[in-house]
């Protein structure tokens, strides 16, 4: 099955500094990747998603880059405030057809931004 | 409200009984997921149901664990002779099914067996 490695396991900025987070998966037919935010007592939240038809994808302050080749992708925070401060999932599927919803996540990263 | 609602939010109960979670998705989700999430990681997925069949249980530990969503909408996730071992959050998730992927999640039912 699918197996999904992310680092790092927790990550320290300074406020207005950039975050990167690193995902690896294993099972070349994926092709789905979302990153979640959970923050404490909640459930995981999308925040943005990429497809294998495309490398790169952009929301604002955040962005996904995606290589197939090499089976890793990855999420970019600029500018970080105090309120990014939360766990971060990458999940990949290739479920397709029905449905993109069984995930396999990655272990997750501790993103502390200090003011 | 508008999203998904989980109950209890909260089960305390030992070893050996039988306890069941409940999952009302979003109106108009016919995608349907429960997933477990230990202290400390990622969620992992259990069962995913399209409408009232489930679709894939791949997911599910062993034959303690059961879900059923009789009417297509409200699902119970149903664990029999509960071990140590089952202690978790239990996260529900509904979608539109389809390609459009965006999962919705709840907040869980955290599990505790003594």
């Amino acid at each position: 099955g699918e197996n999904v490695e992310q680092h790092p396991s927790t990550l320290s900025v300074q406020e207005g500094d950039s975050a990167v987070i690193k995902c690896t998966y294993s099972d070349s037919a994926s092709n789905y990747f979302p990153w979640y935010k959970q923050e404490l007592g909640k459930g995981p939240q999308l925040i943005i998603d990429i497809r294998s038809n495309v490398g790169e994808k952009k929301d604002q302050r955040i962005a996904v880059t995606l290589n197939k080749t090499a089976k890793h992708f990855s999420l970019h925070i600029t500018e970080t405030q105090p309120e990014d401060s939360a766990v971060y999932f990458c999940a990949a599927s290739s479920a397709g057809g029905t449905s993109y919803g069984k995930l396999t996540f990655g272990q997750g990263t501790i993103l502390t931004v200090h003011p | 409200g508008a999203g998904v609602s989980q109950t209890p939010s909260n089960k305390v109960t030992e070893k050996g009984k039988y306890v069941e979670l409940r999952c009302d998705p979003i109106s108009g989700h016919t995608a349907l997921y429960w997933y477990r999430q230990s202290l400390g990681q990622g969620p992992e997925f259990l069962i995913y149901f399209q409408g009232t069949g489930a679709a894939d249980d791949s997911g599910l530990p062993n034959d303690r664990f059961f879900a059923v969503r009789p009417e297509g909408s409200v699902s119970t996730l149903k664990i029999q002779r509960t071990e140590r071992g089952d202690s978790a959050v239990y996260l529900c998730a509904s979608s539109l099914g389809g390609p459009t992927g965006e999962l919705f999640f709840g907040e869980g039912s955290r599990l505790t067996v003594l």
